[in-house]
């Protein structure tokens, strides 16, 4: 049991760029999220999916699209990437059995030049 | 303001101190309270919950919440080096499908 996946652990772009940051999980959870963490301002959420088809924006969606590919696979494509997106990426699933417990991928760390 | 505020520390305290985390929050419809430990260069992982007020201990790690002062707190007896990391507070409502984190606080504890 790998639990979440994050892929890559670490990358470096030149504004402008594009990448698709990579997760998956395999505990059949039905709900997946992207978050950042930046110093200072905890954990922030991007976008979510709440089962596989659905996608919903979160607090900070914008530069950012998001596919959720089947119920394992959650990939975050940053199109045109900007300074402002340099910053530590999370992933994280969350099964029925309890709400309360998202679980994390170990992040990918991203600057942006 | 963020609905979930948490003092950034950081906080360096000496083995076997009790060390005592804490949160305030502003959405009254918040109804679940989470304490994540995030270790460096790791994810988050889930410490301890509790629903609504009240306590709950769990070894030596005491999750309280306060709802009609809005405060959270997250109390660790006899600290110990491993306990070294970053604490993150969170909360949600029943109809919220997504967490609101704090920023999180650094902690240190000196052997």
């Amino acid at each position: 049991n790998a639990g979440v996946t994050q892929t890559p652990k670490f990358q470096v772009l030149k504004t402008g760029q594009s990448m698709t940051l990579q997760c998956a999980q395999d505990m059949n959870h039905n709900s997946m999220y992207w978050y950042r963490q930046d110093p200072g301002m905890g954990l922030r959420l991007i976008y979510y999916s709440a089962s596989e088809g659905t996608t919903d924006k979160g607090e900070v969606p914008n530069g950012y699209n998001v596919s959720r590919l089947n119920k394992r696979e959650f990939s975050l494509r940053l199109e045109s990437a900007a300074p402002s997106q340099t910053s530590v990426y999370f992933c994280a699933s969350r099964g029925a059995a309890n709400a309360n417990e998202q679980f994390f991928g170990p992040g990918t760390r991203l600057t942006v030049l | 303001q963020k609905e979930v505020e948490q003092d950034p520390g950081p906080l360096s305290v000496p083995e076997g101190a009790i060390v005592s985390l804490n949160c305030t929050y502003s959405n009254s419809a918040f109804q679940y309270f989470m304490w994540y430990r995030q270790y460096s260069r790791k994810g988050p992982e889930l410490l301890m919950y509790t629903y609504s007020s009240g306590n709950k201990e769990d070894g030596r790690f005491t999750a309280q919440v306060d709802k009609s002062s809005k405060y959270i707190s997250l109390f660790i007896r006899d600290s110990q080096p491993s306990d070294s990391a970053t604490y993150l507070c969170a909360s949600y409502s029943g109809s919220a499908r997504q967490l609101t984190f704090g920023s999180g606080t650094q902690l240190t504890v000196l052997p």
